[in-house]
């Protein structure tokens, strides 16, 4: 099936520090999606990304779907605490008339206060 | 109360014995998932759900079951239970039409095969 590589896949970063991850395909996607999970919790979306070069921002998170659409990345700016958990990133790729999502590996995120 | 809920939340089993996992949703939604979360793998489609009436396989459905027995639930099945399907189980819906809409987890069910 479709695979997507998503990297780092864990970030130990300062309270205040900005954050960047990213997932990469071989194949088109029509669609990037990045989700955030919190221990105990399922995925929710954060941002949703439907064109090639479109750039989303969410409060301090910033989302841009590549221009080749084989790619994705998120940033986030100004890390809190709260902003621990797993991010992960989702597309639907091309061609796919079932609303299928492929899912990256994560980004486990820990923010030191 | 959550829109999609999930039981049990955890759940440890034997191998070889069946054990239901079920999901209902409050969302109104048409399409219905359930993944499988392993460390490392992100989340991998077992099976999916159009509507009531329409089952497709998703990307590891090998020792899963499923059953839509209405809009508002969608159950996943080990018919037979073995150590590697050990993991954490989410169900998703999603609703609308056209090209994509935005999935709603539930809180996930962890199992434990023994």
């Amino acid at each position: 099936g479709q695979q997507l590589n998503q990297s780092p896949q864990s970030m130990f970063i300062q309270e205040g520090e900005d954050v960047s991850m990213n997932c990469t395909s071989s194949s088109i996607f029509n669609t990037w999606l990045w989700y955030k999970q919190e221990p105990g919790e399922g995925p929710v979306l954060l941002i949703a990304l439907y064109k090639a070069g479109e750039l989303t921002s969410n409060g301090r998170l910033t989302a841009q779907f590549g221009i080749t659409r084989k790619d994705s990345f998120l940033n986030i700016s100004a890390s809190i605490p709260s902003d621990v958990g797993i991010y992960f990133c989702a597309g639907q790729p091309l061609n796919n008339a079932g609303n299928m999502l492929t899912f990256g590996g994560g980004t486990r995120l820990m923010v030191k206060p | 109360d959550a829109d999609v809920t999930q039981t049990p939340r955890n759940r440890i089993t034997k191998t070889g014995k069946r054990i239901m996992l079920e999901c209902s949703q409050t969302k109104g939604h048409d399409r219905m998932y359930w993944y499988r979360q392993d460390p490392g793998l992100g989340l991998r489609l077992i099976y999916y759900s159009f509507d009531v009436k329409d089952i497709n396989k998703g990307e590891i459905s090998d020792g899963y079951s499923v059953s839509r027995q209405a809009q508002a639930k969608f159950s996943l099945s080990l018919e037979s239970a073995i150590p590697n399907q050990t993991a954490l189980y989410f169900c998703a819906t999603s609703g609308g039409t056209g090209y994509w809409t935005e999935a709603f987890f539930g809180q996930g069910t962890r199992l434990t095969v023994v």
